[in-house]
This record gives structure tokens, C-alpha cells and sequence, in this order.
């Protein structure tokens, strides 16, 4: 199983900030995965993250507001930019198990609560 | 895109007795359908998965069934014990498509004593 190391945990800001997550894995993985969870709600895919080209977004996520980037095959970082309150949730990085296996493990998730 | 709903969205039962949790999905051509157990404050942990050429899997106190006709498919938790408690996640994705999974709504189970 891959170990996920999310940073930061958690942090509190102010409206109109950015904040930039780190996510890094413990093995190379080609697609990382990022996903919010507002609070008492379920998990929904922001966008996925792969190596060598742009993230590729859900519908209702663009870039502008949720920029991400992925230097290399362990690594990546997504940034919510221009906060307001409605952006306060739990950020999740994932990665997929194996190659075939549809199974995703997470990072422990980055708490954002906006002021 | 795929759509997959969850019911309930909260259930109550004794130490001992069963629960079961239910899910629909939309996109036929999904094939993977895990179960996700997530506690207050941490991560989603995979409990359980089955894929769409199997009907049931089971594991020691868990179980999950797929009715690929309807579209659906359902966790079973027998002899529930307090340590259950937590909200599952069900979620569905097609892993020669990019997979992506779509998660349910997730339900908040609760094991009394």
C-alpha cells in the first residue's frame, strides 16, 4: 500500500487568500487524484493530476480557482485560490493501488476552514 | 457521468444485529464497486470491493452483493459491534476509463449497545 503524506493538515484563512496543499507519495504512481469533502457531505473528484501534462478537471472545478501542479511522478500540490467561506472542506490527495485495480488509497485529507 | 445514490443516509442498530446499506448506480459500463469506511477525522479506508463479473464477495463479518441488471449493489454487516460505527461510502468507477471514482452519499451507521 502507498503511504500519502498530506501538508498542511489543517490551517484557518481568511477570505480572499490562496493556500497551497502538498501531497507526497511514497512510490511513483502515474495519476494522483484530488478529491474535497465539505463538511458531513460525501467525496467529490476535483480533478486528476498526472505527470508530464495538465490536470484534467471535473465539471463545476476549473483551473483558475483549483490550480494544480505535478513535477514529477511522487509529488503534486493543488492550491485553492481567492477563498471564501464555501471553500472550507477537507481536501483529499489519492492514488491508485495498482495499475488495474480501480482501488484508491488516501492521504489523511488537509482541513481548510475560511474566515 | 456516473451517478450512484445511497441509501440510508442514517441507521441505527443493536450490538449483534445486521446492517445493510444500499447503492444504485447509472453508468452500465462501470465495473468497479468498492466500499469505503470512514471514521471521524480520518481518511477513507477501503473495506470491501467487488467487481462486476462476481455477484457476491464476502469477508469475515462483511459482505457485498451486485445485481448488475439493476444496477445495483449492497455491503452487508453482520454481528455489528460498536468499533463498525463510522460512515460508509459506497462508489462506483470504470477502470479501463481514467478510474475515477464516483462516490454515494455515504451513510452514518451507529452500533448501540
Amino acid at each position: 500500500s502507498a503511504v500519502i503524506s498530506q501538508k498542511p493538515s489543517r490551517d484557518i484563512c481568511q477570505r480572499g487568500t490562496s493556500l497551497t496543499i502538498q501531497c507526497q507519495v511514497d512510490s511513483q504512481v502515474t495519476m494522483m487524484f484530488w478529491y474535497r469533502q465539505q463538511p458531513g457531505q460525501s467525496l467529490t473528484l476535483i480533478a486528476t493530476a498526472n505527470q508530464g501534462s495538465e490536470a484534467t478537471y471535473e465539471s463545476g472545478f476549473v483551473i483558475d480557482k483549483f490550480p494544480i501542479s505535478r513535477p514529477n511522478l511522487t509529488f503534486s500540490t493543488l492550491t485553492v485560490s481567492n477563498m471564501s467561506p464555501e471553500d472550507s472542506s477537507i481536501y483529499l490527495c489519492s492514488v491508485l493501488a495498482g495499475a488495474y485495480t480501480g482501488e484508491l488509497f488516501f492521504g489523511e485529507g488537509s482541513r481548510l476552514t475560511v474566515l | 457521468g456516473e451517478n450512484v445514490e445511497q441509501h440510508p443516509s442514517t441507521l441505527s442498530v443493536q450490538e449483534g444485529d445486521s446492517a445493510v446499506i444500499k447503492c444504485t448506480y447509472s453508468d452500465s459500463a462501470s465495473n468497479y464497486f468498492p466500499w469505503y469506511k470512514q471514521e471521524l477525522g480520518k481518511r477513507p479506508q477501503l473495506i470491501i470491493d467487488i467487481r462486476s463479473n462476481v455477484g457476491e464477495k464476502k469477508d469475515q463479518r462483511i459482505a457485498v452483493t451486485l445485481n448488475k441488471t439493476a444496477k445495483h449493489f449492497s455491503l452487508h454487516i453482520t454481528e455489528t459491534q460498536p468499533e463498525d460505527s463510522a460512515v460508509y461510502f459506497c462508489a462506483a468507477s470504470f477502470t479501463g476509463g481514467g478510474n475515477k471514482l464516483t462516490f454515494g452519499t455515504g451513510t452514518q451507521l451507529k452500533v448501540e449497545l
